[in-house]
């Protein structure tokens, strides 16, 4: 069984449009997280979720809307994308605020 | 100053040596340390987290913790191929429950046959 799953692995958009990403932990986490990996590949986190509160929001572009229905899962809305938003984004879930993290595959994101 | 940094690399060995990748960080105090592998195109796994300054061993890892000089290392003992990998250095943060990590950049390793 898939811990942390993310859907859908590859995501090919043109500029303008609105696309989401979904993320699903099977791991009982109490916290779950959005991280942004860029064509560097470095890595950042974007948002935090812990029990469907919001509890990072970092320096975001407000077209990036997470949204998180339950405490095991968590989505990610993003409107009018724009070519700087081509990257992998990546899900993940922790049991507590200072424990290890798990990640989920990777949403590569490419748009045109 | 980057608030995790660590070398770039690529870092080259040869299978059987041992594989030392090393990272400082900005916040003294930071309370959680940890080492993740990425394989080209795939997802970030983890391989240790250390919490108390010194060492702690699991198979052929190692890691190593100095808070007193900021400063976290992986020791990767009789290296193979299949470590070849970029390895991140992550941290959180001593002012965060949050769980927020602080990535470094990776260290891209590679172990030669």
């Amino acid at each position: 069984d898939t811990a942390v799953s993310q859907t859908p692995k590859y995501l090919v958009t043109q500029m303008g449009n609105d696309k989401s990403i979904k993320c699903e932990q099977n791991l009982g986490h109490d916290t779950m997280y959005w991280y942004k990996q860029d064509s560097k590949k470095f890595l950042k986190i974007m948002f935090s979720y812990n029990n469907k509160e919001l509890i990072i929001n970092e320096t975001v572009p407000n077209r990036f809307s997470p949204k998180s229905p339950d405490k095991a899962h968590l989505n990610l809305h993003i409107n009018s994308l724009e070519l700087g938003d081509s990257a992998v984004y990546f899900c993940a879930s922790s049991l507590r605020g200072f424990s290890e993290a798990f990640f989920g595959q990777g949403t590569r994101l490419t748009v045109v | 100053q980057k608030e995790v940094e660590q070398n770039s690399g690529p870092l080259s060995v040869p299978e059987g040596a041992i594989a030392s990748l090393n990272c400082t960080y900005s916040d003294r105090g930071s309370q959680s340390f940890f080492w993740y592998r990425q394989y080209s195109g795939k997802s970030p796994e983890l391989i240790m987290f250390i919490y108390s300054n010194g060492d702690k061993e699991d198979g052929r890892f190692t890691a190593q913790l100095n808070k007193a000089s900021q400063y976290v290392s992986l020791l990767i003992r009789d290296s193979q191929p299949s470590d070849s990998a970029t390895y991140l250095c992550a941290v959180i943060p001593g002012s965060s429950n949050t769980g927020k990590l602080i990535f470094g950049q990776g260290t891209t390793l590679q172990v030669k046959p």
